[in-house]
């Protein structure tokens, strides 16, 4: 069975643009969480979806927005960057308790 | 609010050391608990997830412990190998009505040297 992918795996844009990232699940996994990673803050819950639906969200401002397809592939979209959301963007799938996660998009904003 | 803390922040031992890595919480009301570990630039692998009802898991050289009242968990690493250089983390998971919610630490940056 395929992984988690994301992509791109590396981005680079300036401050004030927006920007798109993907995921594939794994085939079968319904649900599908996205992490912020920082060097200080850590791991940081933006958001999950099932089955189309946001159904848990974290404190992240407005600007962070997501979505999931029927397919279960999701995007978020990040709007207006700010200098301070350069980070590693994870996301994670899974079918019960156990969370796989895919190797990350790593976003520079200058 | 619960609080995950792992500690040390970084451990650096020789080849073919026994070593723990730990993990602790602040509210004993968890569903389970995982430990990850993560390569330089890379995402996650889930190494054990230990269901709230349970007290261990084990996998290979790994074995992961759980004690809820005490609010701690441990990670047992034998006969330790430069390959298992990596950070671990763990996370906890908690619901709030239906919405589930991860609770990570910063982390453990583990160095085993040749």
């Amino acid at each position: 069975k395929a992984g988690v992918t994301q992509t791109p795996r590396y981005l680079i844009k300036t401050r004030g643009q927006q920007v798109t990232l993907s995921c594939s699940p794994i085939s079968g996994h319904r649900s599908v969480s996205w992490y912020q990673q920082t060097p200080g803050q850590g791991l940081q819950f933006l958001f999950e979806y099932f089955s189309e639906t946001q159904r848990n969200k974290g404190n992240f401002p407005g600007r962070f927005s997501g979505r999931q397809f029927s397919n279960s592939r999701s995007e978020m979209n990040v709007s207006t960057l700010e200098l301070g959301d350069s980070a590693l963007y994870l996301c994670a799938s899974s079918f019960a308790d156990e969370q796989f996660f895919g190797p990350g998009t790593r976003l520079t904003v200058l | 609010k619960q609080e995950v803390t792992q500690i040390p922040a970084a451990l650096s031992v020789p080849e073919g050391e026994n070593l723990v890595l730990n993990c602790s919480f602040t509210d004993s009301a968890i569903y389970n608990l995982q430990w990850f570990r993560q390569d330089p630039g890379k995402g996650l692998t889930s190494l054990l997830l230990i269901q709230s009802s349970q007290r261990e898991q084990t996998s290979g050289r790994l074995n992961a412990s759980l004690d809820k009242s005490s609010g701690r968990s441990t990670l047992y690493i034998a006969a330790s190998q430069p390959g298992d250089s990596a950070t671990y983390l763990c996370a906890v998971t908690q619901f709030a009505g239906n919405n589930r919610k991860l609770i990570w630490g910063l982390g453990t940056s583990l160095a085993v040297n040749p």
